[in-house]
């Protein structure tokens, strides 16, 4: 069964860290780009950052500088580094499968990050 | 940035009845878009992807089309499943992503 599995969420002070986690299994792991999608309670979804399968790293402007992606192939596990949190990055973060065209195929189940003091 | 305008915010129909949700963009996208349906406390599940490919084990009743600047996803008749929200997504200006505000389909 093709499975995404989110891990590390918690409740951290502004300006803290927090790292990330999702692990995958069922497909071959090394050929697909990866994606964080968030999505803030009650509001809509918002691309995070995306790992291309050379290990090609994007994000868009928001976290740009504070957020970092990266791949284990090995591990079959996809990672987000977040630092300088703010109250504004607290949402549910999803890892998602990109598709060879335009959409994220498989979606975990999320995990909540919090922010706050 | 291409911004995604999702219409109308929220549609009430009732079973049976037929679905039509509007995505429109800043600027042109080609065919680079993308739609999914969230229900609450559950991840997105992709649709569409391409403007108009059914995603794997997406029912028939849903379809996508549209190119540049406006897309529609049709549900041709709404099964008691089918309320939900519903986003679209954009990938034309690569590796810039991004989604809509949502359509919120509700029971009438």
């Amino acid at each position: 069964e093709v499975q995404l599995v989110e891990s590390g969420g918690g409740l951290v002070q502004p300006g803290g860290s927090l790292r990330l986690s999702c692990a995958a299994s069922g497909f071959t792991f090394s050929s697909y780009d990866m994606h964080w999608v968030r999505q803030a309670t009650g509001k809509g979804l918002e691309w995070v950052s995306a790992i291309g399968t050379a290990g090609d790293t994007y994000y868009p402007g928001s976290v740009k500088g504070r957020f970092t992606i990266s791949r284990e192939n090995a591990k079959n596990s996809l990672y987000l580094q977040m630092n300088s949190l703010r109250a504004g990055d607290t949402a549910v973060y999803y890892c998602a499968r990109g598709l060879y065209g335009t959409g994220m195929d498989v979606w975990g189940q999320g995990t909540t990050v919090t922010v706050s003091s | 940035e291409i911004v995604l305008t999702q219409s109308p915010a929220t549609l009430s129909l009732s079973p049976g009845e037929r679905a039509t949700l509007s995505c429109r963009a800043s600027q042109s996208v080609s065919s680079y878009l993308a739609w999914y349906q969230q229900k609450p406390g559950q991840a997105p599940r992709l649709l569409i992807y391409d403007a108009s490919n059914r995603a794997t084990g997406i029912p028939a009743r849903f379809s996508g089309s549209g190119s540049g600047t406006d897309f529609t996803l049709t549900i041709s008749s709404l099964e008691p499943e089918d309320f939900a929200v519903y986003y679209c997504q954009q990938r034309s200006n690569w590796p810039l992503i991004t989604f809509g505000q949502g359509t919120r389909l509700e029971i009438k």
